[in-house]
Protein backbone atom coordinates (compact mmCIF):
# COMPACT_ATOMS: atom_id res chain seq x y z
CA UNK A 1 0.00 0.00 0.00
CA UNK A 2 1.03 3.33 -0.71
CA UNK A 3 2.19 5.45 2.70
CA UNK A 4 3.30 8.59 2.98
CA UNK A 5 5.60 9.54 6.28
CA UNK A 6 6.33 13.15 7.88
CA UNK A 7 8.12 12.85 10.55
CA UNK A 8 7.98 16.15 12.42
CA UNK A 9 4.38 17.37 13.60
CA UNK A 10 5.69 21.01 14.28
CA UNK A 11 7.99 23.09 13.03
CA UNK A 12 8.80 26.48 13.52
CA UNK A 13 11.25 29.01 11.61
CA UNK A 14 12.08 32.78 12.15
CA UNK A 15 10.98 35.16 9.79
CA UNK A 16 13.27 35.30 6.89
CA UNK A 17 14.66 32.02 7.65
CA UNK A 18 14.81 29.05 6.13
CA UNK A 19 13.06 25.66 7.11
CA UNK A 20 13.14 22.12 5.88
CA UNK A 21 9.68 20.22 6.12
CA UNK A 22 10.97 16.21 5.21
CA UNK A 23 8.63 13.89 3.51
CA UNK A 24 9.37 9.83 2.37
CA UNK A 25 7.19 7.77 0.47
CA UNK A 26 6.43 4.82 -1.05
CA UNK A 27 4.74 3.99 -4.19
CA UNK A 28 4.64 0.90 -6.78
CA UNK A 29 4.21 3.74 -9.46
CA UNK A 30 7.14 4.01 -11.71
CA UNK A 31 6.44 6.94 -12.97
CA UNK A 32 4.20 9.35 -11.03
CA UNK A 33 4.41 13.20 -9.80
CA UNK A 34 4.44 14.12 -6.09
CA UNK A 35 3.27 16.96 -4.48
CA UNK A 36 3.36 19.40 -1.41
CA UNK A 37 0.00 21.23 -0.26
CA UNK A 38 -0.33 24.25 2.08
CA UNK A 39 -3.35 24.42 4.22
CA UNK A 40 -3.59 27.85 6.15
CA UNK A 41 -6.11 27.85 8.82
CA UNK A 42 -9.20 28.71 6.13
CA UNK A 43 -8.68 25.05 5.46
CA UNK A 44 -8.74 25.91 2.06
CA UNK A 45 -5.53 23.17 0.91
CA UNK A 46 -3.53 24.71 -2.44
CA UNK A 47 -0.95 23.45 -4.00
CA UNK A 48 2.83 24.53 -3.37
CA UNK A 49 5.32 22.45 -5.65
CA UNK A 50 5.04 19.48 -7.79
CA UNK A 51 7.76 17.56 -8.76
CA UNK A 52 7.98 14.86 -12.08
CA UNK A 53 9.79 11.63 -10.74
CA UNK A 54 11.49 11.22 -14.04
CA UNK A 55 13.03 14.76 -13.55
CA UNK A 56 15.99 14.88 -11.82
CA UNK A 57 16.18 18.33 -11.30
CA UNK A 58 14.15 19.72 -8.67
CA UNK A 59 11.26 21.70 -8.91
CA UNK A 60 11.17 25.51 -7.78
CA UNK A 61 8.67 27.87 -7.23
CA UNK A 62 9.66 31.41 -5.99
CA UNK A 63 10.75 30.81 -2.29
CA UNK A 64 9.56 26.98 -2.11
CA UNK A 65 12.13 24.42 -3.70
CA UNK A 66 12.20 20.50 -3.09
CA UNK A 67 14.99 17.96 -2.79
CA UNK A 68 14.03 15.17 -4.42
CA UNK A 69 15.81 11.97 -3.30
CA UNK A 70 14.05 8.97 -6.06
CA UNK A 71 16.15 6.01 -4.67
CA UNK A 72 15.81 7.25 -1.26
CA UNK A 73 12.11 7.97 -2.09
CA UNK A 74 12.53 11.80 -0.02
CA UNK A 75 10.69 14.65 -0.75
CA UNK A 76 11.38 17.45 0.97
CA UNK A 77 10.00 20.69 1.00
CA UNK A 78 12.53 24.17 1.69
CA UNK A 79 11.05 27.35 2.30
CA UNK A 80 14.09 30.21 1.95
CA UNK A 81 12.88 33.93 3.42
CA UNK A 82 9.98 32.19 5.61
CA UNK A 83 6.85 34.80 5.88
CA UNK A 84 4.27 35.31 8.51
CA UNK A 85 1.53 34.29 5.41
CA UNK A 86 3.91 30.66 5.41
CA UNK A 87 2.62 29.38 8.46
CA UNK A 88 0.25 26.58 8.31
CA UNK A 89 -0.33 22.99 7.63
CA UNK A 90 1.69 21.63 5.11
CA UNK A 91 0.89 18.44 3.61
CA UNK A 92 3.06 16.19 1.63
CA UNK A 93 1.25 14.02 -1.66
CA UNK A 94 1.95 10.93 -3.41
CA UNK A 95 -0.23 9.06 -5.75
CA UNK A 96 -2.38 6.07 -5.03
CA UNK A 97 -2.64 4.21 -7.81
CA UNK A 98 -3.03 5.39 -11.49
CA UNK A 99 -0.75 8.24 -10.54
CA UNK A 100 -4.12 10.28 -9.95
CA UNK A 101 -5.54 9.74 -6.72
CA UNK A 102 -3.48 11.22 -4.06
CA UNK A 103 -2.46 9.65 -0.31
CA UNK A 104 -1.67 12.29 2.06
CA UNK A 105 0.83 12.77 4.98
CA UNK A 106 -0.31 13.48 8.38
CA UNK A 107 1.13 16.98 7.54
CA UNK A 108 3.72 19.41 9.77
CA UNK A 109 2.18 22.41 11.27
CA UNK A 110 4.60 25.19 10.75
CA UNK A 111 4.86 28.07 12.68
CA UNK A 112 6.25 31.32 11.53
CA UNK A 113 8.01 33.73 14.35
CA UNK A 114 8.28 37.03 13.93
CA UNK B 1 -12.66 31.40 -12.51
CA UNK B 2 -14.55 30.51 -9.81
CA UNK B 3 -13.25 27.69 -7.43
CA UNK B 4 -14.84 24.69 -5.85
CA UNK B 5 -17.87 25.30 -4.16
CA UNK B 6 -19.02 23.25 -1.03
CA UNK B 7 -22.20 23.30 1.31
CA UNK B 8 -23.17 23.43 4.01
CA UNK B 9 -19.87 24.55 5.33
CA UNK B 10 -20.82 23.16 8.84
CA UNK B 11 -23.27 20.67 10.09
CA UNK B 12 -23.85 18.93 13.40
CA UNK B 13 -25.96 16.35 13.94
CA UNK B 14 -26.96 13.16 15.94
CA UNK B 15 -25.69 9.63 15.74
CA UNK B 16 -27.67 7.08 13.77
CA UNK B 17 -29.05 10.51 11.46
CA UNK B 18 -28.32 11.32 7.90
CA UNK B 19 -26.74 14.27 6.41
CA UNK B 20 -26.06 15.42 3.01
CA UNK B 21 -22.96 17.24 1.49
CA UNK B 22 -22.63 19.11 -1.80
CA UNK B 23 -19.91 19.82 -4.22
CA UNK B 24 -19.79 22.39 -7.29
CA UNK B 25 -16.25 21.46 -9.15
CA UNK B 26 -14.62 24.23 -10.84
CA UNK B 27 -16.00 24.50 -14.56
CA UNK B 28 -14.52 21.66 -16.72
CA UNK B 29 -12.59 19.59 -14.68
CA UNK B 30 -13.73 15.95 -15.68
CA UNK B 31 -12.57 14.64 -12.31
CA UNK B 32 -14.06 15.23 -8.91
CA UNK B 33 -12.96 13.88 -5.42
CA UNK B 34 -14.33 13.63 -2.24
CA UNK B 35 -11.91 13.21 0.78
CA UNK B 36 -12.58 13.10 4.39
CA UNK B 37 -10.08 14.47 6.68
CA UNK B 38 -10.03 14.32 10.64
CA UNK B 39 -8.28 16.13 12.94
CA UNK B 40 -5.11 15.99 13.10
CA UNK B 41 -4.49 13.98 10.26
CA UNK B 42 -4.56 14.46 6.39
CA UNK B 43 -7.23 13.79 3.81
CA UNK B 44 -8.11 10.35 2.96
CA UNK B 45 -9.80 9.62 -0.45
CA UNK B 46 -12.98 8.52 -0.28
CA UNK B 47 -14.10 8.60 -3.94
CA UNK B 48 -12.79 9.74 -7.22
CA UNK B 49 -15.41 10.39 -9.82
CA UNK B 50 -14.01 10.66 -13.66
CA UNK B 51 -17.23 12.65 -15.15
CA UNK B 52 -20.15 10.79 -13.86
CA UNK B 53 -18.61 7.61 -13.46
CA UNK B 54 -16.50 5.96 -10.62
CA UNK B 55 -12.79 5.25 -10.89
CA UNK B 56 -11.91 4.50 -7.22
CA UNK B 57 -14.48 4.23 -4.24
CA UNK B 58 -12.35 1.43 -2.52
CA UNK B 59 -11.78 3.35 0.79
CA UNK B 60 -15.56 4.21 1.17
CA UNK B 61 -17.64 2.51 3.87
CA UNK B 62 -20.21 1.68 1.48
CA UNK B 63 -22.61 0.35 4.15
CA UNK B 64 -23.04 3.99 5.08
CA UNK B 65 -21.80 6.41 2.75
CA UNK B 66 -23.01 6.57 -0.79
CA UNK B 67 -21.84 9.37 -3.28
CA UNK B 68 -23.25 10.50 -6.88
CA UNK B 69 -22.46 12.78 -9.58
CA UNK B 70 -25.77 12.93 -12.24
CA UNK B 71 -24.68 14.42 -15.31
CA UNK B 72 -20.57 14.64 -14.23
CA UNK B 73 -21.02 17.78 -12.65
CA UNK B 74 -22.02 18.53 -9.10
CA UNK B 75 -21.54 15.76 -6.60
CA UNK B 76 -23.35 14.77 -3.43
CA UNK B 77 -22.13 12.67 -0.38
CA UNK B 78 -24.47 11.00 2.16
CA UNK B 79 -23.89 9.61 5.42
CA UNK B 80 -26.74 7.42 6.49
CA UNK B 81 -26.70 6.64 9.53
CA UNK B 82 -23.70 8.51 10.53
CA UNK B 83 -21.86 7.47 13.58
CA UNK B 84 -19.55 9.75 16.10
CA UNK B 85 -16.42 8.70 14.05
CA UNK B 86 -17.58 10.52 11.45
CA UNK B 87 -16.51 13.30 12.75
CA UNK B 88 -14.42 15.13 10.23
CA UNK B 89 -14.10 17.46 7.83
CA UNK B 90 -15.17 16.68 4.19
CA UNK B 91 -13.07 18.03 1.59
CA UNK B 92 -14.48 18.25 -2.21
CA UNK B 93 -11.82 18.35 -4.94
CA UNK B 94 -11.31 18.72 -8.90
CA UNK B 95 -8.83 18.53 -11.35
CA UNK B 96 -8.72 18.33 -15.08
CA UNK B 97 -8.42 15.08 -16.69
CA UNK B 98 -4.97 13.91 -16.73
CA UNK B 99 -1.86 12.50 -14.50
CA UNK B 100 -0.11 14.55 -12.17
CA UNK B 101 -2.62 17.88 -12.45
CA UNK B 102 -2.93 19.92 -9.63
CA UNK B 103 -6.69 19.22 -7.62
CA UNK B 104 -8.32 22.62 -6.32
CA UNK B 105 -9.98 22.01 -3.32
CA UNK B 106 -13.07 23.47 -1.77
CA UNK B 107 -13.17 25.09 1.80
CA UNK B 108 -14.75 21.82 3.25
CA UNK B 109 -18.01 21.00 5.06
CA UNK B 110 -16.97 20.34 8.62
CA UNK B 111 -19.46 17.49 10.45
CA UNK B 112 -19.84 17.27 14.05
CA UNK B 113 -21.77 13.72 15.06
CA UNK B 114 -23.03 13.91 19.14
Amino acid sequence: AQTVTQSQPEMSVQEAETVTLSCTYDTSESDYYLFWYKQPPSRQMILVIRQEAYKQQNATENRFSVNFQKAAKSFSLKISDSQLGDAAMYFCACPRIGNTPLVFGKGTRLSVIA
Amino acid sequence: EAGVAQSPRYKIIEKRQSVAFWCNPISGHATLYWYQQILGQGPKLLIQFQNNGVVDDSQLPKDRFSAERLKGVDSTLKIQPAKLEDSAVYLCASSRLGQGLEQYFGPGTRLTVT
